[in-house]
């Protein structure tokens, strides 16, 4: 079974608008942690923001803020005010305990000027 | 130097080349992955390895083959690759518990295969 789930492959936002790249995931663990990764054009993976199971608190670093639903199993990433650098790749991840980072299959997103 | 180095960063190599691919971590760490990523598909783990052994390879052909001398290198040596082996491959490293810690990747080795 598919463990995360991203169903936008590509996504599109006019520059300094925020947008919303969704993620839901399936586990029957109470521990677990969600990430987001970005990946430029370049390649390399870039960790962005972390949620874990337990936090009541939406997870916040700098305009990268995560909606968590976990009623929802969902983990939403929100970019606020876009910028043209923000244009990547971006993955959603999850860590059960010992367990692998699974990955989804990612988002496309492109910031238009 | 921190954080996760990969070399070389491209490579180009002919069919009956052997070529190793080389991943540094100075983070502490005590996993390493190798990953592979292909145009338009998702990420696929190659190789697990877990306080210097190997604990994972998911059905990777032999003409990869991983190597792990100790918990801050890893290789990946290549020979009689094929073309649809050209991909970017990506090295990270992680604590092995701890759901709260993720994997640091390197910047990836970019494989042609002519």
């Amino acid at each position: 079974a598919q463990k995360i789930t991203q169903t936008q492959p590509g996504m599109f936002v006019q520059e300094k608008e925020a947008v919303t790249l969704d993620c839901t995931y399936d586990t029957s663990d109470q521990s677990y942690g969600l990430f987001w990764y970005k990946q430029p054009s370049s390649g390399e993976m870039i960790f962005l923001i972390y949620q874990g199971s337990y936090d009541e608190q939406n997870a916040t670093e700098g305009r990268y803020s995560l909606n968590f639903q976990k009623a929802r199993k969902s983990a939403n990433l929100v970019i606020s005010a876009s910028q043209l650098g923000d244009s990547a790749m971006y993955f959603c991840a999850m860590r059960e305990g010992r367990g692998k980072l699974v990955f989804g299959a990612g988002t496309i997103l492109r910031v238009k000027s | 130097e921190t954080g996760v180095t990969q070399t070389p960063r491209h490579l180009v190599m002919g069919m009956t080349n052997k070529k190793s691919l080389k991943c540094e971590q100075h983070l502490g760490h005590n996993a390493m992955y190798w990953y592979k990523q292909s145009a338009k598909k998702p990420l696929e783990l190659m190789f697990v390895y877990s306080l210097e052994e190997r604990v994972e390879n998911n059905s990777v052909p032999s003409r990869f083959s991983p190597e792990c001398p100790n918990s801050s290198h890893l290789f990946l040596h290549l020979h009689t690759l094929q073309p649809e082996d050209s991909a970017l491959y990506l090295c990270a490293s992680s604590q092995i518990q701890g759901l709260y810690y993720g994997y640091t990747f390197g910047s990836g080795t970019r494989l042609t295969v002519v």
